[in-house]
């Protein structure tokens, strides 16, 4: 089946920049999200792009996407404390169904 | 403006009992979801509704029976709950229109089943 793949933890300090990387398998994707969870709640998307483009910027996040290797990240200028959460990948194709990655925990510290 | 909305949030089970977990959502979307999450293994697709009328199994429905009450409710049966079901579960719900599908989600129920 479809696969979203992330790397678990990030670790960055106040003020640097934040990458979190995902890889997806499904080459028929149409829309990549970003979606945000803080503890004890539910998720809530950051931003999504379509397949046909490259790169989207919104204030601090930039999110780049290279179809060719099925590669996406999300990219968080100036990371601050309450940037602390967990980043989904997600992936919207074939199935016609939203795959989630598993989640990569951002930890923002002083 | 509510979003989507999920009772309980927390339940506690034996081994064997059955609940049902209720959503609602309030933005006319059409269609609706049902995900668990477990450490490490992000969200689950259980069952979902594309439609009024519709439900389809996802990644993981053994275990689990859903029913579309309306355009509005969509709730998840445990008919014999067993430890494996322990989980956060999170309803959404989107518009699924032509466009990106993005999905709203409510703010989970924690299941524990002992």
């Amino acid at each position: 089946g479809e696969d979203v793949e992330q790397s678990l933890f990030l670790s960055v300090r106040e003020g640097d920049s934040s990458v979190i990387n995902c890889t997806y398998t499904d080459s028929s994707s149409t829309y990549l999200y970003w979606y945000k969870q803080e503890p004890g709640a539910g998720l809530q998307l950051l931003t999504y792009i379509f397949s046909n483009m490259d790169m989207k910027q919104d204030q601090r996040l930039t999110v780049l996407l290279n179809k060719k290797d099925k590669h996406l990240s999300l990219r968080i200028a100036d990371t601050q404390t309450g940037d602390s959460a967990i980043y989904f990948c997600a992936d919207f194709g074939g199935y016609n169904k939203l795959i989630f990655g598993a989640g990569t925990r951002l930890a923002v510290h002083p | 403006n509510a979003g989507v909305t999920q009772t309980p949030k927390f339940q506690v089970l034996k081994t064997g009992q059955s609940m049902t977990l209720q959503c609602a959502q309030d933005m006319n979307h059409n269609s609706m979801y049902w995900y668990r999450q477990d450490p490490g293994m992000g969200l689950r697709l259980i069952y979902y509704s594309a439609s009024e009328g519709t439900t389809d199994k996802g990644e993981v429905p053994n275990g689990y029976n859903v029913s579309r009450l309306n355009k509005r409710e969509f709730s998840l049966r445990l008919e014999s709950a067993a430890p494996s079901q322990t989980s956060v579960y999170f309803c959404a719900s989107s518009a699924r229109g032509t466009g990106a599908n993005v999905l709203t989600f409510g703010a989970g129920s924690r299941l524990t089943v002992l």
